[in-house]
């Protein structure tokens, strides 16, 4: 069965602090693996990886893709109250199945 | 098994000529999200219904219609097709409960644009 999981689960810090969010995946036909940001309903797309190795860089975001060993992460530098959200892995497959199969979240806090 | 139905699994259309693609879901969710995922790219979020709540994104073209019937059903309209719209287009559910809850989604329906 394909699986996604984040950690932790939900993470209080202060602001100004950096996070590290955790996704790692066991998935057949794994094509692409995502980070969404929810604030209240819908997802916010972050980034999409699909190569090992390479960082994506947006502002104080950054995200990292390790193919062997199955996992991401994603990191946020200076947080602020505004990135207070929860943070979604997806992980996309081929084949056959071109959905999505999403991580619980990781629900982040921001204290002023 | 409760599930999240999406039909067809596979359209052609023509340039021009409108389509409808159809969602259903067995979960009683709240929530109803239309997603566009051309190839090699992130699903992109079109809009969503939190019951009959309608909330569409700022850059989802006028083109790209939507309608929730009822809890059950929702349908994705695009009025007038162009090759651009060709992808794979995804219905999601969740239930609304809580933020960043999980989100169910669909098959999918590729459509092809002729």
């Amino acid at each position: 069965e394909d699986k996604v999981v984040q950690s932790p689960l939900s993470l209080v810090v202060h602001e100004g602090d950096t996070v590290t969010l955790n996704c790692s995946y066991e998935v057949t036909n794994f094509r692409s693996l995502l980070w969404y940001k929810q604030e209240k309903k819908a997802p916010t797309f972050l980034f999409m990886l699909t190569s090992s190795g390479i960082e994506k860089k947006s502002g104080r975001l950054s995200s990292i893709l390790d193919k062997k060993e199955l996992f991401s992460i994603l990191n946020i530098t200076a947080t602020q109250t505004g990135d207070s959200a929860v943070y979604l892995c997806a992980v996309s497959l081929g084949g056959g199945a071109d959905g999505l199969t999403f991580g619980k979240g990781t629900h982040l806090i921001i204290q002023p | 098994d409760a599930m999240v139905i999406q039909n067809p699994r596979y359209q052609v259309t023509q340039f021009g000529k409108p389509v409808t693609l159809s969602c259903s879901q067995t979960l009683n969710h709240n929530v109803m999200y239309w997603y566009q995922q051309k190839s090699s790219q992130a699903p992109k979020l079109l809009f969503h219904y939190y019951d009959k709540d309608f909330n569409n994104e700022a850059d989802t073209p006028d083109n790209f219609q939507s309608r929730r019937p009822n809890t059950s059903f929702c349908f994705l309209d695009i009025r007038s097709p162009g090759l651009g719209d060709a992808a794979m287009y995804l219905c999601a559910t969740s239930r609304g409960a809580v933020t960043g809850e999980t989100q169910y989604f669909g098959p999918g329906t590729r459509l092809l644009v002729l």
